[in-house]
């Protein structure tokens, strides 16, 4: 079993959808859990982190942590055609080098 | 917000040839960065975790001779690609976080696509 695991798709909607992406964990002492975007041929861009369980929102983007369940998800609202590109869900623990990724969803909004 | 510069963004060398790839935090400090190589259509691979002033630390499998890891500063780190090979070939992306951060959080370059003919 791997530490996180991530469909990685592709996942294709309509312009104006919620996407709900989501990702499951193994490691109970992660604590920080960041969403990335990943543009083709660009390196990843932070969308935002979550530290230990809750909410979090941004915009259009909600995420949200369940450490009891292990499982992590990125809401977009009203998606745009922009938002196509690729989510990776990462995670860490306080210590400097055990950050995790999962293997990123191919997300396309169709006009 | 923390920035991460990466350069070149895309090179293009003979087989044999050696190349180096720089990353550098423009407005913060580093002592630890991270290099990722990356397949197409693929998640990120941790390939070494490079430290200020001291030797990088090589996840298992990556050849320290061929990918050489040099942190000079708190602001800049670069990788070698040492007599390359087209299998060499990949998108190398590096990330950091500011040292002054409380949280464990990276922010990437924009990464460098390597082709090796």
């Amino acid at each position: 079993q791997k530490e996180v695991e991530q469909d990685p798709g592709p996942l294709s909607v309509p312009e104006g959808a919620i996407v709900s992406l989501n990702c499951t964990y193994s490691n109970s002492a992660f604590q920080y859990f960041m969403w990335y975007r990943q543009y083709s041929r660009k390196g990843p861009e932070l969308l935002m982190y979550t530290y230990s369980s809750g909410n979090k929102e941004d915009g259009r983007f909600t995420a949200q942590v369940d450490k009891s369940s292990k499982y992590i998800s990125l809401f977009i609202r009203d998606s745009q055609p922009s938002d196509s590109a690729t989510y990776l869900c990462a995670m860490s623990s306080t210590n400097n080098n055990d950050m995790r990724f999962g293997a990123g969803t191919r997300l396309t909004v169709k006009p | 917000g923390a920035v991460v510069s990466q350069h070149p963004s895309w090179v293009i060398c003979k087989s044999g040839t050696s190349v180096k790839i720089e990353c550098r935090s423009l407005d913060f400090q580093a002592t630890t960065m991270f290099w990722y190589r990356q397949f197409p259509k693929q998640s990120l691979m941790l390939m070494a975790t490079s430290n200020e002033g001291s030797k990088a630390t090589y996840e298992q499998g990556v050849e320290k001779d061929k990918f050489l890891i040099n942190h000079a500063s708190l602001t800049l780190s670069t990788l070698t690609v040492t007599s390359a090979h087209p299998e060499d070939s990949s998108f190398y992306i590096c990330s950091a976080r500011p040292d002054s951060s409380g949280a464990n959080v990276l922010t990437f370059g924009a990464g460098s696509r390597l082709t090796v003919l």
